[in-house]
């Protein structure tokens, strides 16, 4: 079976910390790679995509690793509004998605 | 531009009941897909629609059904309830299958007695 693995947290940081979440993947065939928060009780909502090149949203930046087959998130500045859990997201096609159990991130006052 | 939709919010059912979960989209996706979310496990893929008039088994499709009725709208039918099918379940929608999966519903919370 495909795997995503996923520190379940939780991640206690204070605001305006730097936060990194890491994920590792067993599919080497995996081609598409994303991030997604999902608030308690609610939906998932995709964060962003994850690029080879590594890519950048605002105070989000995601690294992917093909050789060692991994994915990470760097929250810099974290706010309040950043608490949620963080999944991780591998796949080829959004019919051939593998989700992680996610990765909880508290932000404390 | 009300996105993913899904009815009801809540349902309680007894062992062996039937239902079916409702989806509409309106954004003309043309790709659909039902999820259940379970405690302590990542999202899982039940049935999903390519495009209008066509659907394939995802990772868990036992006990469950589905009909995409039109372009806007795809439903999930359990013939007969049992605790296992307990859980959060998700629709949600895409451009195509490979276009990100940008787009879920609420979700349906069922509890199966």
């Amino acid at each position: 079976r495909k795997e995503v693995e996923q520190d379940p947290g939780p991640f206690n940081v204070p605001e305006g910390a730097t936060v990194a979440f890491n994920c590792t993947y067993s599919n080497s065939a995996s081609q598409s790679f994303f991030w997604y928060r999902q608030d308690c009780r609610k939906e998932p909502k995709l964060l962003m995509s994850v690029y080879s090149s590594g890519n950048e949203d605002g105070r989000f930046t995601a690294q992917l690793n093909r050789a060692s087959q991994y994915i990470s998130l760097l929250i810099r500045d974290s706010k309040l509004s950043d608490s949620a859990t963080y999944l991780c997201v591998v796949g080829a096609g959004s019919y051939q998605l593998t989700f992680g159990k996610g990765t909880k991130l508290s932000v404390i006052p | 531009n009300a996105g993913v939709t899904q009815t009801p919010k809540f349902q309680v059912l007894k062992t062996g009941q039937s239902m079916t979960l409702q989806c509409a989209q309106d954004m003309n996706h043309n790709s659909m897909y039902w999820y259940r979310q379970d405690p302590g496990m990542g999202l899982r893929l039940i049935y999903y629609s390519a495009s209008e008039g066509t659907t394939d088994k995802g990772e868990v499709p036992n006990g469950y059904n589905v009909s995409r009725l039109n372009k806007r709208e795809f439903s999930l039918r359990l013939e007969s309830a049992a605790p296992s099918q307990t859980s959060v379940y998700f629709c949600a929608s895409s451009v195509s299958v490979a276009t990100p999966l940008e787009f879920f519903g609420p979700g349906t919370r069922l509890t199966v007695l």
